[in-house]
Order: C-alpha cells, then sequence, then structure tokens
C-alpha cells in the first residue's frame, strides 16, 4: 500500500527565504506526482505535475523535482512571499492496480512571515 | 470556466438524518472522486468513478453511496448520518489517461450534530 509523508509539518520562515518542502513515497511504481496548495477553508489548488518520466517542472518562483528511485520529491520555494502561506500537498498517482486513485501526503502548513 | 463546483458549502444535520452532495464539472473528464479531509489524517478517498457508468469504491466507503448520474455530475449521499461523518468533503475530476492532473472544488463543510 502506498504511503506519503510530508516532511515538515509545519514551517514558519521570514520573507525572502528560499525553502524546500519535502514529499516521500513508500513505492516508486508510480504515474506521476502532484503538488497542491490548499488555503484555509478552500479547496486544493494544483500548482505543477510531474511525469514519472521528468525529474523536474518548473512554474513561476515554483521547481518540483522527482526522484522516483528514491521515492521523493521536493518543491522548491523561491523568495518566499506572504501570500505563499499556506498548506501545501503532494498526491502522487500509483502506476500498480488501480490507476485512479491518489495517494496523499498530509501536508506542511507554510508560514511566511513578512 | 468553472472547473468543479460543489453544493452546498457548508451543512449541518442531526445524526440520522440524510443529505446528498452534489459535484459538477465542466471540462468534460472521464474520472471523478470524492475524498474526506480530517484534521490529521490527511485526504482519504471515499469513491470513484472511472467513466461514466462505473463507481468503485475507496478507502473509507462506509455509510457512503455515490452516483455518477452522467459525464458531469458525481454524487455523494449520506444516508443515515453520523457524527463521524463531520468532516470537509472535495470532489475532484481528472481527464482519463495517463499522467493527466486532478482538479479539485472548493469543498463542502459538513457538520453532523
Amino acid at each position: 500500500k502506498q504511503e506519503v509523508t510530508q516532511i515538515p509539518a509545519a514551517l514558519s520562515v521570514p520573507e525572502g527565504e528560499n525553502l524546500v518542502l519535502n514529499c516521500s513515497f513508500t513505492d516508486s511504481a508510480i504515474y506521476n506526482l502532484q503538488w497542491f496548495r490548499q488555503d484555509p477553508g478552500k479547496g486544493l489548488t494544483s500548482l505543477l505535475l510531474i511525469q514519472s518520466s521528468q525529474r523536474e517542472q518548473t512554474s513561476g518562483r515554483l521547481n518540483a523535482s522527482l526522484d522516483k528511485s528514491s521515492g521523493r520529491s521536493t518543491l522548491y520555494i523561491a523568495a518566499s512571499q506572504p501570500g505563499d502561506s499556506a498548506t501545501y500537498l503532494c498526491a502522487v498517482k500509483d502506476s500498480g492496480g488501480s490507476n485512479y486513485k491518489l495517494t496523499f501526503g498530509k501536508g506542511t502548513l507554510l508560514t511566511v512571515n513578512p | 470556466n468553472a472547473g468543479v463546483t460543489q453544493t452546498p458549502k457548508f451543512q449541518v444535520l442531526k445524526t440520522g438524518q440524510s443529505m446528498t452532495l452534489q459535484c459538477a464539472q465542466d471540462m468534460n473528464h472521464n474520472s471523478m472522486y470524492w475524498y474526506r479531509q480530517d484534521p490529521g489524517m490527511g485526504l482519504r478517498l471515499i469513491y470513484y468513478s472511472a467513466s461514466e457508468g462505473t463507481t468503485d469504491k475507496g478507502e473509507v466507503p462506509n455509510g457512503y453511496n455515490v452516483s455518477r448520474l452522467n459525464k458531469r455530475e458525481f454524487s455523494l449521499r449520506l444516508e443515515s448520518a453520523a457524527p463521524s461523518q463531520t468532516s470537509v468533503y472535495f470532489c475532484a475530476s481528472r481527464r482519463q489517461g495517463v499522467g493527466t492532473e486532478a482538479f479539485f472544488g472548493q469543498g463542502t463543510r459538513l457538520t453532523v450534530v
């Protein structure tokens, strides 16, 4: 059974700092990995999708990497801003068994202080 | 472009009452999902529909039923609500195929008293 872990559970940084959020998964047989952002009381917004054959994806100040063999992904946020404060979730889509299911980590709560 | 729309946004039920959560997507996606999100538990899959006409159980299906009414709509029904079903419910959809992105609705916050 796939398990996804996100460390740290919470992170507080000063504005302008570069930071890294971590996501690990136990079964490397995945189709892709997706990073989401969730603001308090809101739904999930997709940030980046990395296919299993890719090593990284970039969108603006965000860069996500994937090392499938070691079961790890990182989300790098450059020059953090208070507006980046949110919970960040990663999810993997397995390639074994049912390929319709996304397995989520519990998220990292990020606070960027002005 | 509305994406994934859920109704209602908030609901309070008494134990034993029934209700249906509605979800509709306008992206012509094949697959649709219902998740619940609880503090400390993360998102857990309740039911999913890989395509119109099919539904399957996820991790936590007990106490729920679903209907894939057509390609756009996927509803979640609580027949006899229990306090343990107090949660935030999210609907999601995805175009079928390898490596497609999932899109989520804004959620329904349900409290069962």
